[in-house]
Parts: structure tokens; C-alpha cells; sequence
């Protein structure tokens, strides 16, 4: 099951801009994490945000959370060429234990 | 070691075989993962196991697939009478018991293809 939907699919932009991500789920939680992976392999934990949590910070990331709208956002600012690849949202469908991710956002940044 | 660990890296099988695919969870985590991801697609969740509960496998796609997790480590993914839709990277993940946090750690997953 996908507790996760990302939009946009995928998302091109230049090296400098800033790239945002969305991310819905379904049920409630009590936090959410962010994930990035490189090539279809291996993913890495990036951030999380607790669900008393509006908003956090981490070096380059900025994550949002509306636990009323059930959605998320991680905004990558001054993106780096080194930065493409695949971001995806993950939460514990009913606060348990089973980490659902979503479909993932392939972000592409341009040199 | 201090990641988790998978193997094999790759595997190509024929159609109709059965193939194992082994993890290697950090140790002391207690809940561990299976997922599969399609080429350019998202994680599908599989299955997990969480300490000595019952594994939840309510994301097995048919009764080809089974796992078990053997004293609390290592698990062992078993597809059984392979089909080409099930050419995919399967994906392992462990996670630190209650308390210890609420990251997940992936291993760098197994590639399989079935021809």
C-alpha cells in the first residue's frame, strides 16, 4: 500500500534555484521523514519533523508539516548538480511501526 | 558489520526458479524490512518484522513470496517459481528498537532479474 504521494513526479531545474516537494499521506502520525536515494539503490535518512512540528531546518533543507491537510513539504534551497536524485516521503501508517514511503519526486538539477 | 548488508548485489534466474535473498540487519536493531522497487518507481512495501511479534506481511504480493527472520537477525526473502514481473531491486532495512530512534537504515539492495 502507499501511504505516500509525491508531486511532482519529477522536477528539473538549474543549479542555484530551489527546488520544493510535496508530500500527502493518509493516516494519522507522529512524525515524518524524508529519504533520498542515488540510482536506485540504498536510501538515506535526509530529516525528520515530529507531528507538534511545523517546520525544521537542516543545512540546505527546509521541511513543512500540516498535519491538517495530511501533507508535507521539503524545499532543497540552492540546489547543487550533486544534488539530483530521488526524494521520497515515509511515515508509520497509524503511528506504528510500518513505514510506508511514497512514489518519490526525481529531481534533476543542471549544471 | 555497521550497516546493513544484502546479498546477493545482483541476480539474474530464469523464469519458474526459486531464488533467496539475504539481509543483514544492523546489530541490535530490532524491526527489520523488506521493499521492492520497479525501475523508476516508488518503494512497494512487503513485509516486516518487529522484535518476536508476528511479522506484518500484509504487503506480500502472492504466496510466491515469503520471509523469515531467524534468533531476531539475519532474514532470508524467498520468491518462489519466479515470473518476470518480478525483475526488481529488493530493498532491506532495519531500524533501532524503541527509544533509540526512529531512523531507517537500508542496505544497498538486491537486483533481481528474472529472464
Amino acid at each position: 500500500s502507499q501511504q505516500g504521494e509525491e508531486d511532482p513526479q519529477a522536477l528539473s531545474i538549474q543549479e542555484g534555484e530551489n527546488a520544493t516537494m510535496n508530500c500527502s499521506y493518509k493516516t494519522s502520525i507522529n512524525n515524518l521523514q524524508w529519504y533520498r536515494q542515488n540510482s536506485g539503490r540504498g536510501l538515506v535518512h535526509l530529516i525528520l519533523i515530529r507531528s507538534n512540528e511545523r517546520e525544521k531546518h537542516s543545512g540546505r533543507l527546509r521541511v513543512t508539516l500540516d498535519t491538517s491537510k495530511k501533507s508535507s513539504s521539503l524545499l532543497i534551497t540552492a540546489s547543487r548538480a550533486a544534488d539530483t536524485a530521488s526524494y521520497f516521503c515515509a511515515t508509520d501508517e497509524g503511528g506504528g511501526f510500518k513505514t510506508i514511503f511514497g512514489a518519490g519526486t526525481r529531481l534533476f538539477v543542471k549544471a | 558489520g555497521a550497516g546493513v548488508s544484502q546479498s546477493p548485489s545482483n541476480k539474474v534466474t530464469e523464469k519458474g526458479k526459486d531464488v533467496e535473498l539475504r539481509c543483514d540487519p544492523i546489530s541490535g536493531h530490532t524491526a527489520l524490512y523488506w521493499y521492492r522497487q520497479s525501475l523508476g518507481q516508488g518503494l512497494e512495501f512487503l513485509i516486516y518484522f518487529q522484535g518476536n511479534s508476528a511479522p506484518d506481511k500484509s504487503g506480500l504480493p502472492s504466496d510466491r513470496f515469503s520471509a523469515e527472520r531467524t534468533g531476531g537477525s539475519v532474514s532470508t526473502l524467498t520468491i518462489q517459481r519466479t515470473q518476470q514481473e518480478d525483475s526488481a531491486v529488493y530493498l532491506c532495512a532495519s531500524r533501532p528498537p524503541t527509544g533509540g530512534g526512529n531512523t531507517i537504515y537500508f542496505g544497498e539492495g538486491s537486483w533481481l532479474t528474472v529472464v
